[in-house]
């Protein structure tokens, strides 16, 4: 089956500093994968997405990098803020996939 | 635009009793999909429907779930006898498009089963 882990389960960072998040994948048919955003008591929220075809997406403040060599997936937030203390899942899905396999996520905390 | 909702959001029940979740999608969503997150663990995938019609089921742990979607519009995830190991978070996403789209993620209904 599928497998998509992260490295750490929790990371803490400053405010103003950079974090970086990890994620791990074994399927390397993997074709599209997504980060989320998950804050206390709602649902997972979409952060940003890049296709196997990509090296390296950004958006505003965050920046999502694939290697698919060694299959590894990582979020970059720059200029960290309160706001962005959540846990943050990676997920993938195979070419033509209708289901997404997630990470265990990663506990991020921002101090002020 | 309304996100997609879930009720309840909280649920507490005894082992062998019946729960039955609900889920409405982003209105024009055709596509509909149950995840779960037991504690601590990944976010998994039980089931993807199109319409009314389950396009695929794979993720679904066991015959004590029952999931519908009548109409092609709201859905309901039903347990039936509750055990305890079903204690979780149940969301709910949807997506216009089937492959390779973002899917918009509900708030999660928490099942606790005593």
């Amino acid at each position: 089956g599928e497998s998509v882990g992260l490295h750490l389960p929790t990371l803490s960072v400053q405010e103003g500093d950079n974090s970086i998040i990890n994620c791990a994948y074994s399927n390397s048919a993997s074709d599209y994968f997504i980060w989320y955003k998950q804050e206390s008591g709602k649902g997972p929220q979409f952060i940003i997405d890049i296709r196997s075809n990509m090296d390296k997406r950004q958006g505003q403040r965050v920046t999502v990098l694939l290697n698919k060599t060694v299959k590894h997936l990582s979020l970059q937030i720059a200029a960290t803020q309160p706001g962005d203390s959540a846990v943050y899942f990676c997920a993938e899905s195979g070419w033509g996939g209708n289901q997404f396999y997630f990470g265990t996520g990663t506990s991020l905390t921002v101090i002020p | 635009e309304a996100g997609v909702t879930q009720f309840p959001s909280h649920s507490v029940i005894e082992k062998g009793q019946t729960v039955t979740l609900r889920c409405d999608p982003i209105s024009g969503h055709d596509n509909l999909y149950w995840y779960r997150r037991v504690m601590g663990k990944e976010i998994k995938f039980l089931l993807h429907f199109v319409k009314e019609s389950k396009q695929d089921e794979s993720g679904m742990p066991n015959n004590r779930f029952l999931a519908e979607r009548t109409g092609g519009t709201y859905s309901t995830l039903k347990v039936q006898p509750a055990e305890l190991e079903d204690s979780g978070v149940y969301f709910c996403a949807s997506s216009q498009v089937t492959v390779d789209n973002e899917q918009f993620f509900g708030p999660g209904t928490r099942l606790t089963v005593l």
